[in-house]
């Protein structure tokens, strides 16, 4: 079975500090994304990779940052949070383009 | 106008049913299709992906492809409680690399 692995379930965070998320898929998957979830607005792209050092901005990218140094980590960089940043925080992994996304478990991030 | 559109819902229907999810998308060149199913605190999971014109059938799901009308539709026959999540629509833009999801359609499936 695919498994993508957020390395948080909560996280609690103060305006203005930095914060990292982390994610990390086990089956070899070329493509890796980030996407925040929130009611009423669904799954928004904030960025995505499609090779190690690779990213591509998504829909949302201001105030987030990426980092993909290895084929099976990408990681997700709020620079300085802000309270509008508080949200679910999925990754997901697809095998190829054009093929269907495996998410991770989610990060509900708070920003007080 | 949202890339990808669906109705929020809640669609209500008893068991035993058929329920009808329908979403509409605005990217004429768009290849791939594919339903997703999110339980309340879950991440979204695949049930159905489509890529030609027509329906594709799996077990107690049918997807169903209308590129020249942009349009794509989930049935579910025999519809169980367990059935009661959120659906989402999401469609592969023309370039091939990001997927767009709706905002997702809620059903609730009485027993």
């Amino acid at each position: 079975d695919v498994k993508v692995t957020q390395s948080s379930r909560y996280l609690v965070k103060r305006t203005g500090e930095k914060v990292f998320l982390e994610c990390v898929q086990d089956m070899d998957h070329e493509n890796m994304f980030w996407y925040r979830q929130d009611p009423g607005l669904g799954l928004r792209l904030i960025y995505f990779s499609y090779d190690v050092k690779m990213k591509e901005k998504g829909d949302i990218p201001e105030g987030y940052s990426v980092s993909r140094e290895k084929k099976e980590r990408f990681s997700l960089i709020l620079e300085s949070a802000s309270t509008n940043q508080t949200s679910m925080y999925l990754c997901a992994s697809s095998p190829h383009t054009g093929t269907e996304a495996f998410f991770g478990q989610g990060t509900r991030l708070t920003v007080v | 106008q949202k890339e990808v559109e669906q109705n929020s819902g809640p669609l209500s229907v008893p068991e035993g049913a058929i329920a009808s999810l329908n979403c509409t998308y605005s990217d004429r060149g768009s290849q791939s299709f594919f339903w997703y199913r999110q339980y309340s605190g879950k991440s979204p999971e695949l049930i159905m992906s489509i890529y030609s014109n027509g329906d594709k059938e799996d077990g107690r799901f049918t997807a169903q492809l209308n590129k020249a009308s942009q349009y794509v539709s989930l049935l579910i026959r025999d519809s169980q409680p367990s059935d009661s999540a959120t659906y989402l629509c999401a469609v592969l833009n023309t370039g091939g690399f990001k997927t767009i999801f709706g905002a997702g359609t809620r059903l609730f499936v009485k027993a």
